[in-house]
């Protein structure tokens, strides 16, 4: 198994708070990604990273931030939470294309729920 | 622009019967690569395999195949003799443009029943 974490694993907050999510991986990998799952859209890119203080948007990245000092850490931050930010974010990982393309390696999600 | 659809949200067979999950993708290069991922009831996502637009041909993993035709634009999935194990959330996902992005179809929930 790749070794990718999450933490938390579980959170609760408040409309308006900022919250910060992190992503740990240990395989020295260079993409790092940040998805959020909802149900009828599978999982939608939100930002991701191609290296340290590398950083582009995904599909989703209105009220989202991250943040790559590290090689190993991806950080998720939510500036002011909102209700609609309420979902399961998941943290990937993978390298650099080869002959045989690239695929991802998901960490065990985030459960997030803004009340 | 790519797009993947997964047009059956959910299946369910009875154990021991086969099932073929479908997936059709969109774009417009030709170098691109498919996926598809598992995610059971635990929540965690698994990789299960890769295809790249280069080969066509098909590919068998015990109980699992692939059938990937360009002409059709599909990458289907057959569980053969499925079991309570493969209950799970199947996702279909496509790369390509040489971006580091992956879409993914809304995935198809199967239930396998005993």
């Amino acid at each position: 198994d790749a070794g990718i974490t999450q933490s938390p694993r579980h959170k609760v907050t408040e409309t308006g708070t900022p919250v910060t999510l992190r992503c740990h991986q240990t395989e020295n990998h260079r993409y790092m990604y940040w998805y959020r799952q909802d149900p009828g859209h599978g999982l939608r890119l939100i930002h991701y990273s191609y290296g340290v203080k590398d950083t582009d948007k995904g599909e989703v990245s209105d009220g989202y931030s991250v943040s790559r000092s590290k090689t190993e850490d991806f950080l998720l931050t939510l500036e002011s939470a909102t209700s609609s930010q309420t979902s399961v974010y998941f943290c990937a990982i993978s390298e650099s294309i080869s002959r045989e393309g690239l695929e991802q390696y998901f960490g065990p999600g985030t459960r997030l729920t803004v009340t | 622009a790519q797009k993947v659809t997964q047009a059956q949200t959910e299946i369910s067979v009875v154990e021991k019967e086969d099932v073929t999950l479908d997936c059709v993708y969109e774009t417009r290069d030709t170098t691109y690569y498919l996926f598809w991922y598992k995610q059971p009831p635990s929540g965690e996502l698994v990789f299960l395999i890769r295809r790249n637009s280069f080969d066509e041909q098909n590919e068998i993993s015990g109980r699992y195949s692939w059938n990937f035709q360009k002409s059709t634009s599909s990458f289907n999935f057959t569980i053969t003799a499925s079991q309570v194990v493969d209950s799970a959330v199947y996702f279909c996902a496509l790369n390509s443009g040489g971006y580091q992005k992956v879409t993914f179809g809304i995935g198809t929930k199967l239930q396998v029943i005993p």
